[in-house]
């Protein structure tokens, strides 16, 4: 019973690949966001979705694709993996936008380009 | 440009003592701040925040103190426990961004024995 749920956990595979990153919640919460985590840790939002309509798209290649088929999914697809895409995903949701909507974090997924 | 810093990478606390985490930021339009905590192999869980208008907050163990004039905010942890060795994040909110947080790059904090 995750609360936000992510697979797979850990992906490897190599530069050229396309993979994708599925997350699940059901806390019933509208928005839902993806994150990246580099190697200095640092946390970076990427795509936040409200009700399945993008609203956060920061300066990200194209070749991130976010997409979500209901409110309690949001998937990550990337294209033509580059060694620089290493780095731990995370999905995260919240109620709403909110001012003090927490959000929630699941757990990651590492990925390793080779 | 990284506008919410946190300078020290790690802090050893003994337990029952006090752990203090800092957290520096450069926006001055941040005015929502929130603390996660990270275990490892885990997500960020959110532990504590604090409005712009005020200055202190206070759940159980935990207080975080707001500076807007110094644009710091501090995390106190009274008593430490083993249990609360994990990263620690800052991160900060601009009103009317949809929910968009910025995050420091965390302070590992280890509470030793």
């Amino acid at each position: 019973d995750t609360a936000v749920s992510q697979t797979p956990k850990y992906l490897v595979t190599q530069m050229g690949n396309d993979k994708s990153i599925k997350c699940e919640q059901n806390l019933g919460h509208d928005t839902m966001y993806w994150y990246k985590q580099d190697s200095k840790k640092f946390l970076k939002i990427m795509f936040s979705y409200n009700n399945k309509e993008l609203i956060i798209n920061e300066t990200v290649p194209n070749r991130f694709s976010p997409k979500s088929p209901d409110k309690a999914h949001l998937n990550l697809h990337i294209n033509s993996l580059e060694l620089g895409d290493s780095a731990v995903y995370f999905c995260a949701s919240s109620p709403g936008t909110g001012y003090t909507d927490t959000q929630y974090f699941g757990p990651g997924t590492r990925l390793t380009v080779l | 440009d990284q506008q919410v810093k946190q300078n020290s990478p790690s802090l050893s606390v003994q337990e029952g003592r006090i752990s203090i985490l800092n957290c520096d930021y450069t926006n001055s339009m941040f005015d929502y701040f929130l603390w996660y905590k990270k275990y490892p192999a885990e997500g960020p869980t959110f532990l504590i925040s604090i409005s712009s208008i005020k200055d202190k907050n206070e759940d159980g163990r935990f207080t975080v103190f707001l500076n807007k004039s110094a644009k710091h905010l501090s995390l106190h942890i009274v008593p430490s426990q083993p249990g609360d060795s994990a990263v620690y994040f800052c991160a900060a909110k601009v009103p009317g961004t949809a929910s968009k947080l910025t995050f420091g790059t965390g302070t590992r904090l280890q509470v030793t024995l």
